[in-house]
């Protein structure tokens, strides 16, 4: 399996441009988890879908945030209008129940999407 | 609410010496727990888990983690560090039947020749 792939692996934007982070989770998996890791306040999570449907967005720090997943293979994080503070590492992970309904939780990253906003 | 604590933020140790890092959890229910290993701009990576089976666990990379409940603690350790193990270290912790991690603030260990 290729793993979760997430593209771009580094986004250089100015403040106020919008911006689109994308993943496509492992096959097979129906649980996809968006994170964001800064120095500052460490790995964050933000938003998590199950099934394509979004299951607790508490972690979403603010209405310029948004996040999709319109089908089982892919999902974007987009940012708009983008602010300096955005600046951060994100990162997508994908996990599975297994089909005899014991969760091990087990989570797979992406490589993550180096953000700086100017 | 659950939580993983991990004490130390950084942690030297000398190639060959024992790697010993900490994390104590928090949870109102039977917890599964995680240790994830971060290398340099890369993603996180799996090392371990503990799902309420054998209390001692092995992982790779020759690693392997305790869950002691009277302490509620998970520590890490490796028996001989190597170069190659210099790496950020985050310590999870879950509820058995939900997909949601809660991550702690990572530990940095690093290892000098």
């Amino acid at each position: 399996d290729a793993g979760v792939i997430q593209s771009p692996r580094h986004e250089v934007t100015e403040m106020g441009q919008e911006v689109t982070l994308r993943c496509k989770p492992i096959s097979g998996h129906d649980y996809l988890f968006w994170y964001r890791q800064t120095m500052m306040r460490g790995l964050e999570l933000l938003i998590y879908f199950n099934n394509n449907v979004p299951i607790d967005d508490s972690g979403m720090p603010e209405d310029r945030f948004s996040a999709k997943m319109p089908n089982a293979s892919f999902s974007t994080l987009k940012i708009q209008p983008s602010e300096p503070r955005d600046s951060a590492v994100y990162f997508c992970a994908s996990s599975l129940v297994t089909l005899q309904g014991a969760s091990y939780n087990e989570q797979f990253f992406g490589p993550g999407t180096r953000l700086t906003v100017l | 609410a659950q939580s993983v604590t991990q004490l130390g933020s950084h942690v030297s140790v000398s190639e060959g010496a024992l790697v010993l890092l900490r994390c104590n959890y928090s949870s109102s229910v039977p917890p599964y727990l995680f240790w994830y290993v971060q290398y340099p701009n890369q993603g996180l990576q799996l090392l371990l888990k503990y799902t309420s089976a054998a209390t001692l666990v092995k992982g790779i990379n020759g690693f392997e983690a305790e869950f002691k409940k009277s302490e509620t603690s998970f520590h890490l350790t490796k028996p001989s560090a190597h170069m190659s193990d210099a790496a950020e270290y985050f310590c999870a912790v879950s509820d058995a039947g939900f997909q949601k991690l809660v991550f702690g603030t990572g530990t940095r260990l690093l290892v000098s020749p």
